[in-house]
């Protein structure tokens, strides 16, 4: 079975700030990993996947992501935070090849000017 | 393609009685998953579906839960009788895994469900 640890429950940073949110991730076989995002009263939107080959993801709006295989873990990051990102972000995992998401607690993102 | 529509967004109903939550799938998705988030536990995988078949209701909480999918456009989830702890926001999500295609899970919006 997989599972997926956020201890992050909340983040505050400041506008413009760098922010990480971490992820760990536990499998015994390989993985797809996802970050998903939800806006207050709004479904989850995937921000980035990771399938295969390169180890780094990016997003449209400057989120990354790095799949450490060895530390079993999947960081979002920006390097430059807006208002507009003040979210929930959740950490998402499912065995490669199939279609059961196990997701890890959230984490608030709280931005603030 | 509209997404995942979920129906309705909002539900208050009395203890004891039945709810039923709706969800058409992306068109062409061939898994659909019924999700459950609340404060205390989170995102729940309640139930999922593979061609129509349910596949693992592991998450089901007990049997005052069930889940159908008819058609491959169309889905329910039925709670009786409804409890207040039954309150939350329900979400149905739906994917493919035909062949070589294989895309994530696409979310509706959510039913946010009170039993009061």
């Amino acid at each position: 079975a997989q599972s997926v640890t956020q201890l992050d429950s909340q983040v505050p940073v400041f506008e413009e700030a760098p922010v990480e949110l971490r992820c760990n991730y536990s499998s015994s076989v390989s993985v797809y990993l996802f970050w998903y995002v939800q806006y207050p009263n709004q479904g989850l939107q995937l921000l980035l996947k990771y399938l295969s080959g390169s180890t780094l993801v990016e997003s449209i709006n400057g989120f990354e992501a790095e799949f450490n295989k060895s530390q079993t873990s999947f960081h979002l990051r920006k390097p430059s935070v807006h208002i507009s990102d003040t979210a929930e972000y959740f950490c998402a995992v499912t065995p490669r090849g199939f279609q059961k998401l196990v997701f890890g607690t959230g984490t608030r993102l709280l931005v603030s000017p | 393609d509209a997404g995942v529509i979920q129906s309705p967004r909002h539900e208050v109903t009395e203890m004891g009685q039945e709810v039923t939550l709706r969800c058409k799938p992306i068109s062409g998705h061939d898994y659909l998953f019924w999700y459950r988030q609340t404060m205390m536990r989170g995102l729940e995988l309640l139930i999922y579906f593979n061609n129509n078949v349910p596949i693992d209701d592991s998450g089901m909480p007990e049997d005052r839960f069930s889940a159908k999918m008819p058609n491959a456009s169309f889905s329910t989830l039925k709670i009786q009788p409804s409890e207040p702890r039954d309150s939350a926001v329900y979400f149905c999500a739906s994917s493919s895994s035909t062949g070589r295609i294989w895309t994530e899970a696409f979310f509706g919006q959510g039913t946010r469900l009170t039993v009061v």
